[in-house]
């Protein structure tokens, strides 16, 4: 399995904070990159994703790439308790099929 | 669109018997699904790429032979969990992508919860 590595947290933020999620990769020549957020007991569903370096926004979703870094992280604006779930980070590698490898998650807890 | 429905949602049985998990894509035809596995608190490990028409692809270290792949169409594969034990429990979840290109996720079924006794 091609390395994804993410804080497991617990993290906690305060209901209206910005929550920071990070997410590092092993393999350089990775194409693109994922975020999935799972509620317990559910299957991850897709928050969004990035390919370019910089930064892409979605509503109060930013997400973040460094390539030279092998670094990706999502940042979630104005935190809701709804948002308390665990972040999936899902690193697509190169020269591969269409499988993703997936990070080990990072639960966030929003408090209200 | 890109509706991935996976059945049974549940299953409980007993050590040595086999169970069979049915993933379809609804509204796509998916050439290659793939099935994770993960165990409680910990992440999604990807077990093995189905291709359809073709041998599955299996990941270091999960046992061909135990875990069964079938694609035989392009909207239908399975997993079958060979002689089950006790420590095959665990969330069985199966995706598929419905566009080619690197912004295309993956679309996952809703997932297998296994409990083998």
């Amino acid at each position: 399995q091609k390395e994804v590595e993410q804080n497991s947290g617990p993290l906690s933020v305060p209901e209206g904070a910005i929550a920071s999620l990070n997410c590092t990769y092993s393999d350089r020549g990775s194409q693109s990159f994922f975020w999935y957020r799972q509620y317990s007991g559910k299957s991850p569903e897709l928050i969004m994703f990035i390919y370019s370096n910089g930064d892409k926004e979605d509503g109060r979703f930013t997400a973040q790439l460094n390539k030279a870094s092998q670094y990706v992280s999502l940042l979630i604006r104005d935190s809701q308790p709804s948002d308390s779930a665990t972040y999936l980070c899902a690193v697509r590698p190169q020269g591969t099929g269409n499988q993703f490898y997936f990070g080990t998650g990072t639960s966030l807890t929003v408090i209200p | 669109g890109a509706v991935v429905s996976q059945h049974p949602s549940r299953v409980i049985c007993k050590s040595g018997t086999s169970v069979k998990i049915e993933c379809r894509s609804l509204d796509f035809q998916a050439t290659t699904m793939f099935w994770y596995r993960q165990f409680p608190k910990k992440s999604l490990m990807l077990m093995a790429t189905s291709n359809e028409g073709s041998k599955a692809t299996y990941e270091q270290g999960v046992e061909k032979d135990k875990f069964l792949i079938n694609h035989a169409s392009l909207t239908l594969s399975t997993l079958t969990v060979t002689s089950a034990h006790p420590e095959d429990s665990s969330f069985y979840i199966c995706s598929a992508r419905n566009l080619p290109g690197l912004g295309s996720p993956l679309h996952f079924g809703n997932g297998t919860r296994l409990t083998v006794t």
